[in-house]
C-alpha cells in the first residue's frame, strides 16, 4: 500500500459544479496535512492546511479523519481558473526527523 | 513569508554535460532542503535529502554518483546531473521543510531540464 494514495484522476466537471477529493495516509503518526494545487511545470502552492476540526476558505473546505486516516477537499461553485493538479500532502515528524510524503495528484478540469 | 530561490528555471544542454542547479534560502537559515523529480504527467518524487555539513540522504533507487548533493551553507543546497542523459529530462524542484508543525512547505520555482 502506498503511503499516501489520492482519487485516480481526472476529473472533468463543469463550472458551479462541487467537486471532493480523498486522500488516504497510511502512518497513522503522521502529524501535519496539507492541500496543495500544482499548475503544469510549476511549483505547488499551498491551498490550505488541514486540521482536525475541519477547515473552511472561502469555496474550499479540507476535513481530516484520523480514525479512517483520510483528507478530504471539497470546492464548491468550480471556477475555470480552479483546473489544475490537487496534490495532498502528509508530514510525519519522527525522532528529529521529517518525512514529508506527497500523494500522487488529482487533475481537475473545469469545462465552460 | 520564508522564500526559496532555485536557478536556473530552464537548461537546455547537450547529452554528457553537467548540469547544476541552485536552491537558495532568502530570509531563513535551512539545515535541510528536499530535492524531487517530476515527470510529465506524474507527482513529485523525493530524490533524495540534503543536510548540511553531512552528506545527503538518497532514496532508493536515485544513483548519488550521477545526482551529486551538497549542501555547503545554511543558506545554499545544489544538485547537479552529472553527465545528463535524455531520459534525465525533467522538472527537479527543491523544497524546504516547514520551520515548525503545521507551518508549510517552502519550494523553490523549479527548474525545467531538457537533455538533446
Amino acid at each position: 500500500r502506498k503511503e499516501v494514495e489520492q482519487d485516480p484522476g481526472p476529473f472533468n466537471v463543469p463550472e458551479g459544479a462541487t467537486v471532493a477529493f480523498n486522500c488516504t495516509y497510511s502512518n497513522s503518526a503522521s502529524q501535519s496535512f496539507f492541500w496543495y494545487r500544482q499548475d503544469c511545470r510549476k511549483e505547488p502552492k499551498l491551498l490550505m492546511s488541514v486540521y482536525s476540526s475541519g477547515n473552511e476558505d472561502g469555496r474550499f473546505t479540507a476535513q481530516l479523519n484520523r480514525a479512517s486516516q483520510y483528507i478530504s477537499l471539497l470546492i464548491r461553485d468550480s471556477k475555470l481558473s480552479d483546473s489544475a493538479t490537487y496534490l495532498c500532502v502528509v508530514i510525519l515528524n519522527s525522532g528529529g526527523y521529517q518525512k514529508v510524503t506527497f500523494g500522487t495528484g488529482t487533475k481537475l478540469q473545469v469545462i465552460p | 513569508g520564508a522564500v526559496v530561490s532555485q536557478h536556473p528555471s530552464r537548461v537546455i544542454c547537450k547529452s554528457g554535460t553537467s548540469v547544476k542547479i541552485e536552491c537558495r534560502s532568502l530570509d531563513f537559515q535551512a539545515t535541510t532542503m528536499f530535492w524531487y523529480r517530476q515527470f510529465p504527467k506524474q507527482s513529485l518524487m523525493l530524490m533524495a535529502t540534503s543536510n548540511e555539513g553531512s552528506k545527503a540522504t538518497y532514496e532508493q533507487g536515485v544513483e548519488k554518483d550521477k545526482f551529486l548533493i551538497n549542501h555547503a551553507s545554511l543558506t545554499l543546497s545544489t544538485l547537479t546531473v552529472t553527465s545528463a542523459h535524455p531520459e534525465d529530462s525533467s522538472f527537479y524542484i527543491c523544497s524546504a521543510p516547514p520551520q515548525a508543525t503545521n507551518e508549510k512547505l517552502f519550494f523553490g520555482s523549479g527548474t525545467q531540464l531538457s537533455v538533446l
